[in-house]
Order: structure tokens, then C-alpha cells, then sequence
């Protein structure tokens, strides 16, 4: 079992829908959960940023942590063709040092 | 404020070649990451490494790659005697301190022919 699991997609809604995106993982010790955007050929975009459980909001975006579930979420209100890209979720928990756990990414796509 | 920049954007080796990948973090920032990502895969971790130190180097292969952080200038992520397997985007993450979260540059592709 993997440590992240991602729905590869693609995921394709039309312009100005609710787009939600979602992780799980198995590992109870992480503490930090990142979402980032990815555009081809370009390198991932931190989006979100959060500590523990709760939730976080920033314009269009949300994002949910529920650690009794082990499951994360991203919520994207009024979806723009711009907002056409791989979509990776990423934690974070501390052994020795930080390390990092990538999903593989969801691919999303709006259609005008 | 410069993100972080890598370069060059895209490089091609002929097998057996020297690969040589640039990163220079955020202003301000003094933690550098390495990942491989290839396509429809996710991002691998390579090495960590911080001002004149290898902090963490578990995710690199023992042999033909190695990875510095001079006091001065970029990290560099060097790959000898390049093979098609090698062929992948490259890249380099920062971060200000020990913590979360990452911020990424525009990576290197690698084509081995």
C-alpha cells in the first residue's frame, strides 16, 4: 500500500463548477499537508499549506484535513479553464529530519 | 522576489556523458531538495541538503550521482555517465528553514540519447 493515494483522473467539469480533489494516506504521523498545481511542462506551485486537521480557505480554494480519516481534501469554487492542471497533494512529518510524501497527482481539466 | 531558479531548462547528454543540474533556492532560504519526477509518476525524493551539507542523500542511487551546496553559488546535482534511465524532469525544491513547505522551481529535462 502506497503511503499517498491519488485518483490519477483526469477529472473533467465545466467551467464554473465545484471541483473537489481528495488524498488518503496511511501514515498517522503526518503533521503537515500541502496541495500543489502543477502546469505541464512547469514546476509545482504551492497552493495550500496546513498544520494538523481543520480547515484553511484562501479565495477559491479550500482545503480540508481530516486526520481521523486520513484523508484530505481540495475544494475549488467558480472553476476557471486556468485552473486546468495536475493537482498533487503532499505531507509532511518529522524523522530526524522532514520528509516529504508526494501523491502522484490528479490531471483536471475545464472546459469552457 | 526570484523564486527558485534552476537551470539549464533543458538539457541533452549522449550516453556516457556528464550531467550537471543548477539550482539556486529562494532569497532568504538555505534548505535545498532534490526530486526526479517521471511522467504519470510522482515526485521522487533524491537528496537534502543544506549550506556545505548532505543532510539526507537516501533516494539517490550510490553510483554516477552526487549532490553539493557550496557556501557559495547554486546546488548542484551532478549525474556521470548518463544512461536512457536518467532521462526525467529534475527538481529542485527550497525551504527557509528545517519545516514545511516546499516552494519548487521550474526543473531541468533531462534527455539521454
Amino acid at each position: 500500500q502506497k503511503e499517498v493515494e491519488q485518483d490519477p483522473g483526469p477529472l473533467s467539469v465545466p467551467e464554473g463548477a465545484i471541483v473537489s480533489l481528495n488524498c488518503t494516506y496511511s501514515n498517522s504521523a503526518f503533521q503537515y499537508f500541502m496541495w500543489y498545481r502543477q502546469y505541464s511542462r512547469k514546476g509545482p506551485e504551492l497552493l495550500m499549506y496546513t498544520y494538523s486537521s481543520g480547515n484553511k480557505e484562501d479565495g477559491r480554494f479550500t482545503a480540508q484535513v481530516d486526520k481521523s480519516s486520513k484523508y484530505i481534501s481540495l475544494f475549488i469554487r467558480d472553476s476557471q479553464p486556468s485552473d486546468s492542471a495536475t493537482y498533487l497533494c503532499a505531507m509532511s512529518y518529522l524523522s530526524g529530519t522532514y520528509k516529504y510524501i508526494f501523491g502522484t497527482g490528479t490531471r483536471l481539466k475545464v472546459l469552457a | 522576489n526570484a523564486g527558485v531558479m534552476q537551470n539549464p531548462r533543458h538539457l541533452v547528454r549522449r550516453r556516457g556523458q556528464e550531467a550537471r543540474l543548477r539550482c539556486s533556492p529562494m532569497k532568504g532560504h538555505s534548505h535545498v531538495y532534490w526530486y526526479r519526477q517521471l511522467p504519470e509518476e510522482g515526485l521522487k525524493f533524491m537528496v537534502y541538503l543544506q549550506k556545505e551539507n548532505i543532510i539526507d542523500e537516501s533516494g539517490m542511487p550510490k553510483e554516477r550521482f552526487s549532490a553539493e551546496f557550496p557556501k557559495e553559488g547554486p546546488s548542484i546535482l551532478r549525474i556521470q555517465q548518463v544512461v536512457r534511465g536518467d532521462s526525467a524532469a529534475y527538481f529542485c525544491a527550497s525551504s527557509p528553514g528545517q519545516g514545511p513547505p516546499l516552494h519548487f522551481g521550474n526543473g531541468t529535462r533531462l534527455t539521454v540519447t
